[in-house]
């Protein structure tokens, strides 16, 4: 069975500039978890959605971040415009239903120029 | 303060020692509790989850403490194989996943 699927993997961009990120979760996984991972940190949640709906997005900059979700399918995270300090790792999770295992994706390492 | 809190280390061990890590956490509602592997450049993955009762799996066994909100993590003859990130998570009554920093181990020969 497929794990969680993310692209790109790497991610190069200047200031300022746009990005997305995708991930593609495991079949039949009704709770999608984007997390941002620092070097050196645990990750910690940005946004977590129960089917379609984003159920938890308090730790989501509302102000540069979106995220979405439409079919309650894959998902997209966007920053816009990028910052230095947004370089890090975006890590995308899917779970069963909330409180069950979460399997990680590979993760997107994003460096802000 | 952090809501899980390790030691980061590293903590450089030769091959067949026993090691072990503590975590503590500070938020009484979390009601489960699990240690993450995180290889390099690579995604965490689940380790086992952690019990008051204390479970053993292969050469590891995690314990958790309630009373105390201490988790342990003991590896007993270590192989090369075990270097790695191992991430102390709680989860919370509402389902999020809280994430220690993560303790280093580098297992030489």
């Amino acid at each position: 069975e497929a794990g969680v699927v993310q692209s790109p993997r790497y991610k190069i961009i200047e200031k300022k500039q746009p990005v997305a990120f995708w991930c593609n979760p495991i079949s039949g996984h009704n709770t999608l978890y984007w997390y941002l991972q620092n070097l050196g940190q645990g990750p910690e949640l940005l946004i977590r959605y129960e089917n379609e709906e984003a159920v938890d997005d308090s730790q989501l900059p509302k102000d540069r971040f979106s995220a979405e979700r439409l079919k309650g399918v894959d998902s997209t995270l966007k920053i816009q415009p990028a910052e230095l300090g947004d370089s890090a790792v975006y890590l995308c999770a899917s779970s069963l239903d909330v409180g069950e295992t979460q399997y990680f994706g590979p993760g997107t390492r994003l460096l802000v120029l | 303060r952090k809501e899980v809190e390790q030691d980061p280390g590293p903590f450089n061990v030769p091959e067949g020692a026993t090691v072990a890590f503590n975590c503590t956490y500070s938020n009484s509602a979390s009601q489960s509790f699990f240690w993450y592997r995180q290889d390099c450049r690579k995604e965490p993955k689940l380790l086992m989850s952690v019990y008051s009762s204390g479970n053993e799996d292969g050469r590891f066994t995690a314990q958790l403490n309630r009373a105390s909100q201490y988790i342990s993590l003991l590896i007993r003859d270590s192989k090369l194989s075990d270097s790695a990130t191992y991430l102390c998570v709680a989860l919370r009554n509402t389902g999020k996943l809280i994430f220690g920093q993560g303790t280093t181990l580098q297992v030489k020969p």
